[in-house]
């Protein structure tokens, strides 16, 4: 069955440097989303991007944070400068035809990203 | 502002032990409510989705049954492999493609 996959799974990086997470969604998905999961706490969206373009973002996604889809099949999270309170799991996202629809999103395995 | 809300927080059952776990919603206008099984330190895997008052999805020993204010994760005769957070969310109000998640309920079904 096709799955969205990420890398690194687990990312270790000093506060202030920049990171991209990557992610390939399902290939015929065109909906393409980034959410965190501090831990113990509530999975948070981050941003949706269609059509290489944003669609939506949360307050969190701050002008440190950009997404890519450099090509066809990668899709990136860039932080600029990290800090402290940016560790937490980094959940990549593909849908088909998006929340309109009624599509499920489906989910890769994450990042953890621990900032030191 | 949508609110997603499960309970219980957690729930320990013993295999064979069938109950419920519950999930309440505040958003207007549902599009559709979805549940996901997470297990540690994995990403939410998608096990249904429910669009409207009534209807009910089953899959193995998972049922899922929405209301137009609550949903609810029915299993029947667990198994230890049935252990993990199950998690419900719903799309915000409006156009939004943002999913708004509950905290989850871990299960833990012991042997």
């Amino acid at each position: 069955e096709p799955e969205v996959t990420q890398t690194p799974s687990h990312q270790v990086t000093q506060m202030g440097q920049e990171v991209i997470l990557r992610c390939v969604p399902i290939s015929n998905h065109l909906y393409f989303y980034w959410y965190r999961q501090i831990l113990g706490q509530k999975v948070e969206f981050l941003v949706s991007f269609y059509n290489n373009e944003i669609s939506e973002k949360s307050e969190i996604f701050d002008d440190q944070f950009s997404v890519e889809r450099p090509d066809g099949s990668n899709f990136t999270l860039k932080i600029r400068s990290t800090k402290l309170e940016d560790s937490a799991m980094y959940f990549c996202a593909s849908s088909h035809q998006g929340s309109l629809n009624n599509q499920p999103q489906h989910f890769g395995d994450g990042t953890r990203l621990s900032i030191l | 502002e949508d609110q997603v809300t499960q309970s219980p927080e957690a729930l320990r059952l013993q295999e064979g032990e069938s109950s419920s776990l519950n999930c309440s919603y505040t958003v207007s206008g549902l599009r559709g409510l979805f549940w996901y099984r997470q297990d540690p330190g994995k990403g939410p895997e998608f096990l249904f989705t429910l669009y409207s008052a009534g209807e009910e999805k089953e899959k193995e020993r998972l049922k899922a049954t929405l209301t137009k204010k609550e949903s609810f994760l029915h299993i029947t005769a667990p198994k230890p492999e049935d252990s993990a957070t199950y998690l419900c969310a719903v799309p915000s109000q409006g156009g939004s493609e943002k999913l708004v998640f509950g905290k989850g309920t871990k299960l833990t079904v012991n042997p």
